[in-house]
């Protein structure tokens, strides 16, 4: 199986920070992965897929990139409604796989 | 209104069985791809199986291959999951997803039905 591995796990900032989130996997996924995101006691909202492509209706501030089996989750300018947790998945190979979590906490 | 909603889960002894149903509206059911992912508490997303739109392929997580099944109909717009020989481990929050064509990625959820394995 191929293994995602997110950082960091937890991550406190503010309104108005850029913040970072990384995914590594295991092996070449190519371009297949996507980001989402999850508000406690809601469902999970795709973000990106394609590694970079974004979902009608997300804000431009959320952008992905890659390089190589690193992807990145950028949200340009933290928004009060941004703290979650986010997850990557792979959709490269059976078993579909996600990573363990970033939360997005306030500082 | 595109909607998923789940129903069938609740409380069940280690070694049970229970079937899970999704039932969509708003949306052509038929020519979905559609998925399980479950979510223990407190814990992260886990694919556990999917099927593809006329229910000729199906795939299984290691984890619950051969104890799972998962099956569709497209008259009654309804997905389904036996789930059979549970453990405690299987206890989660599980929820019905639409892929998003041609990708493998997930963008219509229901609200979840909870599973709970225990004596």
């Amino acid at each position: 199986d191929i293994q995602m591995t997110q950082s960091p796990s937890t991550l406190s900032a503010s309104v108005g920070d850029r913040v970072t989130i990384t995914c590594r996997a295991s092996q070449s996924i190519s371009s297949w992965l996507a980001w989402y995101q999850q508000k406690p006691g809601k469902t999970p909202k795709l973000l990106i897929y394609k590694a970079s492509t974004l979902e009608t209706g997300v804000p431009s501030r959320f952008s992905g990139s890659e390089s190589g089996t690193e992807f990145t989750l950028t949200i340009s300018s933290l928004q009060p409604d941004d703290f979650a947790t986010y997850y990557c998945q792979q959709y490269r190979t059976y078993p579909w796989t996600f990573g363990q979590g970033t939360k997005v906490e306030i500082k | 209104e595109v909607h998923l909603v789940e129903s069938g889960g609740g409380l069940v002894q280690p070694g049970g069985s229970l079937r899970l149903s999704c039932t969509a509206s708003g949306f052509t059911f038929s020519s979905c791809v559609m998925s399980w992912v479950r979510q223990a508490p407190g814990k992260g997303l886990e694919w556990v199986s999917d099927i593809s739109s006329s229910a000729g392929n199906t795939h299984y997580a290691d984890s619950v291959k051969g104890r799972f099944t998962i099956s569709r109909d497209n008259s009654k717009n309804t997905l389904y999951l036996q789930m059979n020989s549970l453990r405690a481990e299987d206890t989660a929050l599980y929820y019905c997803a639409n892929h998003k064509l041609p990708h493998n990625v997930f963008d219509m959820w229901g609200q979840g039905t909870m599973v709970t394995v225990s004596s």
